[in-house]
C-alpha cells in the first residue's frame, strides 16, 4: 500500500516570500501521479499542481512548482511571492493505476503580513 | 464551482441512525469516489464507482455502503453512526479514461453525530 507522508504539520511564511512545503511518499509502483491539494476554511478541496511520474521536468503553475525526486521519493511544493489567499491547508496526494487518492497528512500554512 | 453537487451540506444526527448522503458528479463524468476527512484519520479514500459499477474499496467500514445509479448520481449511507464517525464527506468525479484525470470534489458534506 502506499503511503504519503507531510513532515511538517504547520509552516509560516512572510506575504511576499518563498516557502517550501515537504512530502515523502511510499510506492513500488514506477507509473503514478502526484498531487498538491489546498483546502482554504471553506473546505473546498482545489487542485493547485500535478505532477506524472515518468515526467522528469518539474511541474510550475504560476507561483507555484515542484520538485519531483523520484529516486528518494520526495514531492515538494515551492510558492513563491506568498499572498495572504495561499493561507490554507495543503495536501499531497499519490494517485495509483487505480485512480485512488491516498493522502498526506497536511501542513497548515499561515502567511503574515 | 468544480460542478460537482453534494447535498445535504450539514447533516446533525444521533448516535445509532442512519443518514444518505447524495453526490451529482460533473456532466460526463462515470467515475464517482467517496473521501472521509476526520481530525483523527485525516482523508482516507472510501469507495470509488464507475458507470454503476464498484470498482475499488479503500478503508470503508461495513456499516457504510454506497451505490450510483444510472444517471450517474451517486448514494453514501451510512448506519448505526457512531459518534467517531463525525467527519466532512467528500465526493469526487472524474472522466471517462483511467488516465491522467484529474479529481474534481465536491463542497462536502459536514456530518455531526452526537
Amino acid at each position: 500500500a502506499q503511503t504519503v507522508t507531510q513532515s511538517q504539520p504547520e509552516m509560516s511564511v512572510q506575504e511576499a516570500e518563498t516557502v517550501t512545503l515537504s512530502c515523502t511518499y511510499d510506492t513500488s509502483e514506477s507509473d503514478y501521479y502526484l498531487f498538491w491539494y489546498k483546502q482554504p476554511p471553506s473546505r473546498q478541496m482545489i487542485l493547485v499542481i500535478r505532477q506524472e511520474a515518468y515526467k522528469q521536468q518539474n511541474a510550475t503553475e504560476n507561483r507555484f512548482s515542484v520538485n519531483f525526486q523520484k529516486a528518494a521519493k520526495s514531492f515538494s511544493l515551492k510558492i513563491s511571492d506568498s499572498q495572504l489567499g495561499d493561507a490554507a491547508m495543503y495536501f499531497c496526494a499519490y494517485r495509483n493505476a487505480g485512480n485512488m487518492l491516498t493522502f498526506g497528512g497536511g501542513t497548515r500554512l499561515m502567511v503574515k503580513p | 464551482d468544480s460542478g460537482v453537487t453534494q447535498t445535504p451540506k450539514h447533516l446533525i444526527t444521533a448516535t445509532g441512525q442512519r443518514v444518505t448522503l447524495r453526490c451529482s458528479p460533473r456532466s460526463g463524468d462515470l467515475s464517482v469516489y467517496w473521501y472521509q476527512q476526520s481530525l483523527d484519520q485525516g482523508l482516507q479514500f472510501l469507495i470509488q464507482y464507475y458507470n454503476g459499477e464498484e470498482r475499488a474499496k479503500g478503508n470503508i467500514l461495513e456499516r457504510f455502503s454506497a451505490q450510483q445509479f444510472p444517471d450517474l448520481h451517486s448514494e453514501l449511507n451510512l448506519s448505526s453512526l457512531e459518534l467517531g464517525d463525525s467527519a466532512l464527506y467528500f465526493c469526487a468525479s472524474s472522466g471517462a479514461g483511467l488516465a491522467d484525470n484529474e479529481q474534481f470534489f465536491g463542497p462536502g458534506t459536514r456530518l455531526t453525530v452526537l
